[in-house]
């Protein structure tokens, strides 16, 4: 089985940096992605882990360290648009190749 | 435009009338998925399709059914919808093979409301 965790809600203002925190247990661990998702829309990619450590990409940065089973997406000078929901989702090898599941999201509010 | 096409965005169904959800990509993917988002519990897995013919259960399959006959077309059936079934659905594809890269694209979602 699995499990992830991550916080409900969060709110952060303009021009701050927010860290959003992500705990998995799974079996077959092969990386980890986020997703940011608009109300209303779909998600769209954001960023994938499979070594521990920290990817860095603009605004956003992702951390993963497998021995924790713990991952953190870090968004640095935030702004309004950032305003969304944040999907952490735990990439599992089954036998028949990667299943993806999904937390349950954290709804981030950027205030001015 | 590389994309995977739901139809339809918005139903208002009412209770034991089938309906279909059509999901569409032009990527050549050969998986395909589908998930409902309901408040407080995320994205789950309804059934996925690793290729054309290959289809098998998720993680909340009870109610509905899907087929995939080419490789393009992952629709997605409700028999005889029940009220706890309205959610926000998505289609998603993504290539197969390279292990753990396997970036979803996600359609645009169909929200089912039944009554």
């Amino acid at each position: 089985g699995q499990n992830i965790d991550q916080p409900t809600e969060m709110t952060a203002t303009e021009g701050a940096i927010v860290q959003i925190n992500c705990t998995y247990q799974t079996s077959g661990f092969n990386g980890l992605f986020w997703y940011q998702q608009h109300a209303g829309e779909a998600p769209t990619f954001l960023s994938y882990n499979v070594l521990d450590g920290l990817e860095e990409k603009g605004r956003f940065s992702s951390f993963l360290s497998r021995s924790k089973g713990y991952s953190y997406l870090l968004l640095k000078e935030l702004q309004m648009k950032d305003s969304a929901s944040y999907l952490c989702a735990v990439c599992r090898l089954m036998e028949y190749g990667n299943k993806l599941v999904f937390g349950a999201g954290t709804i981030l509010r950027v205030k001015s | 435009e590389a994309q995977v096409t739901q139809n339809p965005r918005y139903l208002i169904t009412v209770t034991g009338k089938k309906l279909t959800v059509t999901c569409s990509q032009n990527m050549n993917h050969e998986y395909m998925s589908w998930y409902r988002q309901d408040p407080g519990l995320g994205l789950r897995q309804i059934y996925y399709s690793m290729n054309v013919e290959v289809t098998d259960k998720g993680d909340v399959p009870e109610g509905y059914k899907v087929s995939r006959k080419e490789k393009r077309n992952f629709p997605l059936i409700l028999e005889s919808p029940s009220p706890n079934q309205t959610s926000l659905y998505f289609c998603a594809s993504t290539r197969q093979g390279e292990a753990g890269a396997n970036v979803l694209t996600f359609g645009a979602g169909s929200r089912l409301t039944v009554l």
